[in-house]
Parts: structure tokens; sequence; C-alpha cells
């Protein structure tokens, strides 16, 4: 199994709303990452956990909450986010920080109203 | 500063020509490369990778070169196939205290049937 598998694929919410997506991969990697992606941009880090501790929090506003409940599973939580917050979220693991190839999901697009 | 850019942000091919898509880099301390390539709607895929005490590294129909006297990196794709149409990033990672994997912006490629 190589794959990080995210969910949901499409989420809209309001600015009022709180809303989580959720990461998941199975290939034994310790490291995990979020990432934002806006249009016709390259992905930009958000978090970084590695062995389920936080390593990395790219200055991102607390109303994106990061959790990695296992070492399979990463959450990005979301409260009150802003319009301009609307984009494609990328999850991606490695087998250890920064070494080597990065797995990356399919992405959540998120939809800000 | 210090950044992963292209050349150029968008590339038309003619199916079964060659493709070359170019990479520059400013930080001499890079010494890890991955080329990814991003479909419509889809997460980055990992393509090929090289470290910096290699030149050349070939795959599936794709080379990647490394130039570390003028630290330019760039991918080649042989006979280029319509399912080759995707942006392709270069993302450097360096071996430091302060290193993460930096996405250069992106090449949109389009393939001419």
């Amino acid at each position: 199994d190589t794959e990080v598998t995210q969910t949901p694929k499409h989420l809209v919410m309001g600015m009022t709303n709180k809303k989580s997506l959720k990461c998941e991969q199975h290939m034994g990697h310790r490291a995990m990452y979020w990432y934002k992606q806006k249009a016709k941009k390259p992905p930009e880090l958000m978090f970084v956990y590695s062995y389920e501790k936080l390593s990395i929090n790219e200055s991102v506003p607390s109303r994106f909450s990061p959790e990695c409940p296992n070492s399979s599973l990463l959450n990005l939580h979301l409260h009150a986010l802003q319009p301009e917050d609307s984009a494609l979220y990328l999850c991606a693991s490695s087998q250890e920080i920064w070494a080597g190839e990065l797995f990356f999901g399919e992405g959540s697009r998120l939809t800000v109203l | 500063g210090e950044s992963v850019g292209l050349h150029l942000p968008t590339l038309s091919v003619q199916e079964g020509d060659n493709s070359i898509i170019n990479c520059a880099y400013s930080n001499s301390a890079s010494d890890y490369f991955i080329w990814y390539k991003q479909e419509s709607g889809k997460g980055p895929q990992f393509i090929i990778d090289i470290r910096s005490n290699m030149d050349k590294r070939q795959g599936q129909r794709v080379t990647v070169l490394l130039n570390k006297t003028v630290k330019h990196l760039s991918l080649q794709i042989a006979a280029t196939q319509p399912g080759d149409s995707a942006v392709y990033f270069c993302a450097e990672n360096r071996s430091s205290n302060d290193y993460k994997l930096s996405f250069g912006a992106g090449t949109t490629v389009t393939v001419r049937a």
C-alpha cells in the first residue's frame, strides 16, 4: 500500500463553521505533512509531524489546528476560516522527516464562503 | 534569496517530441533534488530524484540532469505523450539544520496531438 488517502475530496464551509480534514497512510512512515496549494502555485508548507510530534509550524494562523492521533493519521481542524483560505490542502508522508521522497495524497479542495 | 525556480512557466510540446523542463536553484548547499508531476485535480506525484554526488539519473522515459557549477536542474521526457500534460515542479532539499523541501514555481506542460 503506497497511498496517502485524504478525506473529504471537496469541502465547502462558512466562516463560522468548524470542520476537519483527514489524512491516512499505512506505509509505516513516521513523518507527515500538511501543505496548502493555491491555483497555479507550488505547494506551501504548513505543518510537519515527526513521530507524532509537531516539528514544524510555518507560522500558520491558529484558525488551522493540526493533530496527529497516531502514526497513521493526520488531521487538520478548521475554524473561523476566511475566504482567502480557500485552496487545495495536501497531505504528504515520508519515511523520516525530509528523508527522501514525499508521498502526496490527492488533496482536499476547500472553499470558504 | 534562496529559492528554487523555473525558467519557463509554460511549455508546449508536439506529441512524440522530447521535452526539456528547466529549473535553477540558488543554494549551493542543496544536495537532494526531486521532480514532481501534478495532473489537474490531483496531488503531486514523484517522478525522479537525484543527489548532488550525481550529475545524471535515468528513469523510464525520463532523465534528470544536474549541473552544480551553474546550479541548474533539468528534466527530460522522451517521446512526450498526452498523459505527460501536467504541471512539473522541481524541489530541493538541504542536509542542514534548516532543511526542508522547497518547491519551484512550476512549469505547465501541454502536449499537442
